[in-house]
């Protein structure tokens, strides 16, 4: 079972900031938050990942709060080529707890 | 070279055929994966591969057999499927361990089972 809650969908206009919440209240300690996206008709895509610190890279930054029971991801400056679907994982690094369990994820719709 | 490929893109059979999807990848990962992905719903992990052998099978029906015959392909095998077998079918692969660890796709193979 996927260990995280995300709203169902979301809407942001063209050129704003979007920012997808993502509740993990059961998050162990030694486990990540990573977030995979999948535009239509494609495989997913790693976007960003992280265990406690705030994380930025190119694509998006990644935001944990201190008790690490809930996440955000921004996209800083949305696009019509972010409409998506977004999955907020929870994983390990080894074993069974390693394995990416894909929620329902959050579909993104980015209106011009 | 970031990319996995897979082939073919669409494929339809009928139940009493003998199958076999691909998937290729140049990134020296260790870790090959195959995902199911009904319509509208998340993809959902079949089989890992770890260093070429079979480390992980969901409990997956033996109509799907998996194979991987080095470290860059990843075969999945279809015989006797059933109508409720046609999804996408995803690859991805990794790295087996350690800390910077992101799965790359395929963009999947869709199949239709008549």
């Amino acid at each position: 079972d996927a260990k995280t809650t995300q709203p169902t969908s979301m809407d942001c206009a063209e050129g704003r900031a979007a920012n997808l919440p993502c509740n993990h209240s059961t998050i162990s300690g030694n486990e990540y938050v990573y977030w995979y996206r999948q535009i239509h008709s494609q495989g997913p895509q790693y976007i960003i990942h992280g265990l406690k610190n705030n994380e930025t890279n190119e694509m998006a930054s990644l935001i944990i709060t201190e008790d690490r029971k809930s996440s955000t991801l921004i996209l800083p400056h949305a696009t019509l080529r972010d409409t998506a679907v977004y999955y907020c994982i929870v994983r390990g690094l080894t074993g069974a707890n390693s394995k990416l369990t894909f929620g329902k994820g959050i579909t993104l719709s980015v209106r011009p | 070279d970031t990319e996995v490929t897979q082939t073919p893109k669409h494929l339809v059979m009928g139940m009493t055929n003998k199958k076999s999807l691909k998937c290729e990848q140049h990134m020296g990962h260790r870790a090959m994966y195959w995902y199911k992905q009904k319509a509208k719903k998340p993809p959902e992990l079949m089989f890992v591969y770890s260093y070429e052998k079979l480390s992980i099978n969901e409990s997956v029906p033996s109509r799907f057999s998996p194979e991987c015959p080095n470290s860059s392909l990843l075969n999945l095998h279809l015989h006797a499927l059933q109508p409720e077998d046609s999804a996408l079918y995803l690859c991805a692969s990794s790295q087996p361990r350690g800390r910077f660890y992101e799965q790359y796709f395929g963009p999947g193979t869709r199949l239709t089972v008549t």
